[in-house]
């Protein structure tokens, strides 16, 4: 059974960069894209970006062009910064394991953490 | 983007009902369609992929139909359990895009 596990500060200054980890166990990255989705009151759920587990990261448009997203297989990880954020980032990120174009679905979750966008 | 409208927002039910609720997309996405449950404090869990295929381990008291733009997702036998928010997710075109969530709660 994959488990999946976010890591990163919890508050996070207007203007400076969010950075957060995944750490995936009990099963390979192989195979996979590796999804982050964040929640928030006023947007509900929004899908941020993904990476394949061998690269080549999809974005959301939404977050224009602020987001990129790492995978470290060797470390079984995944990352994502997004740069220059403001209080509408405010949000529970999540992880996720993603069965990506073809049977697909979030199947596997991380249990989220709360980033605050504050001064 | 492609966006997701379900209906209702919220639905009072009691145990042992069945009841059912809806996802409409803005453009058709075949059958790439997937239906979550969320619980209070929790991270959403998969229970329907591709519009009709039930998640392993998931109970068949849940089942999903439609493909285009028009999905139904339906719970036979409320457990006391089932009262969450559902959420449909479409994957046919980036980016992935959820609904707005059909709160279930106990009448």
């Amino acid at each position: 059974q994959v488990q999946l596990q976010e890591s990163g500060p919890g508050l996070v200054k207007p203007s400076e960069t969010l950075s957060l980890t995944c750490s995936v166990s009990g099963g390979s990255m192989d195979s996979y894209y590796w999804s982050w989705i964040r929640q928030s009151a006023g947007k509900g759920l929004e899908w941020v970006g993904r990476i394949y587990y061998s690269g080549s990261p999809n974005y959301n448009p939404s977050l224009n062009g602020r987001v990129a997203i790492s995978v470290d297989t060797s470390k079984n990880q995944f990352s994502m910064k997004v740069t220059s954020v403001t209080d509408a980032d405010t949000a529970v990120y999540y992880c996720a394991r993603d069965r990506g174009d073809y049977a697909g679905g979030l199947d596997s979750w991380g249990q989220g953490t709360r980033v605050i966008v504050s001064s | 983007d492609i966006q997701m409208t379900q209906s209702p927002s919220s639905l009072s039910a009691s145990v042992g009902d069945r009841i059912t609720m809806t996802c409409q997309a803005s453009q058709g996405v075949t059958k790439y369609l997937n239906w979550y449950q969320q619980k209070p404090g929790k991270a959403p869990k998969l229970l329907i992929y591709d519009a009709t295929n039930l998640e392993t381990g998931v109970p068949s008291r849940f089942s999903g139909s439609g493909s285009g733009t028009d999905f139904t997702f339906t719970i036979n036998s409320l457990q006391p359990e089932d009262f969450a928010t559902y959420y449909c997710q479409q994957y046919d075109i980036l980016p992935y895009t959820f609904g707005q969530g059909t709160r279930l709660q106990i009448k």
